[in-house]
Order: structure tokens, then sequence, then C-alpha cells
């Protein structure tokens, strides 16, 4: 499985644009991109998933270049229950090696 | 109930008790998944179980002995813990056996005493 790499914390304030990149130079042809958030003491919730290009749902946006070694979460006008940790995860289809989710990116959203 | 549910959410044992944790999906999953996530850490893959067979188990400890009866439960049996093992557990599950999409429960608060 890729390794990813993301930036450790964020800070913005309600009602902006925040962008989340995660670098994930290694990988697979099958991989998807898949980003989960976590608030404290939950479990992981699935927010997209993507393959290439662009994908948006009702929660999110996902930018994905053409060489696929990074991708991009796009919260737009986050507000103070966007506060939480967000983790990028490269996956197939198939089981593979262990997994391993990174450190992930904590947000901090203030007023 | 609807999604991945755990019991209990939170529970205290001593380290020569033996006590098990539970997890229930409603989304007909065939694949199910324990995690182990301590503070300031990332999530570890604990077990995989697959039509309630395991596939992988991560080096994980014989202390914890996982259940998997249907595809609809997965049990973690616990006995003599460690304090270090005090964490949050949490079940996922996903629609075949791969890591792109898993759907996680609310977790199991575990301290050892």
């Amino acid at each position: 499985l890729a390794k990813t790499t993301q930036p450790i914390s964020m800070d913005s304030y309600e009602g902006q644009e925040v962008n989340i990149t995660c670098s994930h130079n290694n990988i697979a042809t099958n991989d998807y991109i898949t980003w989960y958030q976590q608030f404290p003491s939950q479990g992981p919730r699935f927010i997209i998933q993507g393959y290439k290009t662009k994908v948006t749902n009702e929660v999110a946006s996902l930018f994905i270049p053409a060489d696929r070694k990074s991708s991009t979460l796009s919260l737009p006008r986050v507000s103070l229950s966007d506060t939480a940790v967000y983790y990028c995860l490269v996956a197939g289809n198939n089981a593979g090696n262990m997994l391993t989710f990174g450190g992930g990116t904590r947000l901090m959203v203030k007023p | 109930e609807t999604g991945v549910t755990q019991t209990p959410r939170h529970l205290v044992m001593g380290m020569t008790n033996k006590k098990s944790l539970k997890c229930e999906q409603h989304l007909g999953h065939n694949a199910m998944y324990w995690y182990k996530q301590s503070a300031k850490k990332p999530l570890e893959l604990m077990f995989v179980y697959s039509l309630e067979e395991r596939v992988e188990n991560n080096s994980v400890p014989s202390r914890f002995s996982p259940e998997c009866p249907n595809s609809s439960h997965l049990f973690l049996h616990l006995h003599t813990l460690q304090p270090e093992d005090s964490a949050l557990y949490l079940c996922a599950s996903s629609q075949a056996l791969q890591f792109k999409e898993q759907y996680f429960g609310p977790g199991t608060r575990l301290t050892v005493t």
C-alpha cells in the first residue's frame, strides 16, 4: 500500500475554504484515494473517494492531478463542527499488504 | 440499528480479567476488521476477516483473540491485558475485502488497570 504524507495540523476560521493535501508518490495503478474524518473518541467516517481528476459530493471535493502522486481534499466554508482529524488513505480492491493509516491532519476551525 | 455498532462503548478491566468486545454491522458487508487506536498514534490494523475466515493477523499478541461467527458479527476476546493495551478499539466493515472504503463503528474505549 502506498505510503501517504500529510501535514500534521492546520488552522482555519469559520466560513473559509480549507484544502488539505496528501502526497502518495508510490501510488499503484489500481489504488483509489479515500479520505476519512475522525472526531475524538469516534470511529473514522468515510468522506470521499476518487481515482483521478475531480470528485465532488455534498461534503467535500477531491482533486487528483494527472500523475496521481498527490491529492487535495477541499472543504468549502468550514464550520466549528469540521474540527477533526482527516486521514488520507491510498488502497486498492485487494487486501494486499497490511494497512497503515498515516498520522492524519488535525484541522482546527476557529470562530 | 444502522451502520456498525460496538458494545460496550466504555470498558474498564483489571489485568487478570477476561472480557469481550462485540461488533455488529447492519450493512450487508462480508469483511470485518479490528483496529487499535492508542493516544496520539495512527490507527493500527489488528485483524481482518473475510466471509468469516481470518485473513490477516498483524502480529497481535495472543492475549487478543478474535472471533467471527457470521458475516454480521465480530468479537474481540481479551484476557490478561497490560496497561499499555488501553486504547480505542474500532471495528470496521466493507463490501468485499478491500481497504478503499470501510465503515467504522464508534469504538470501545478500553482502560486496563
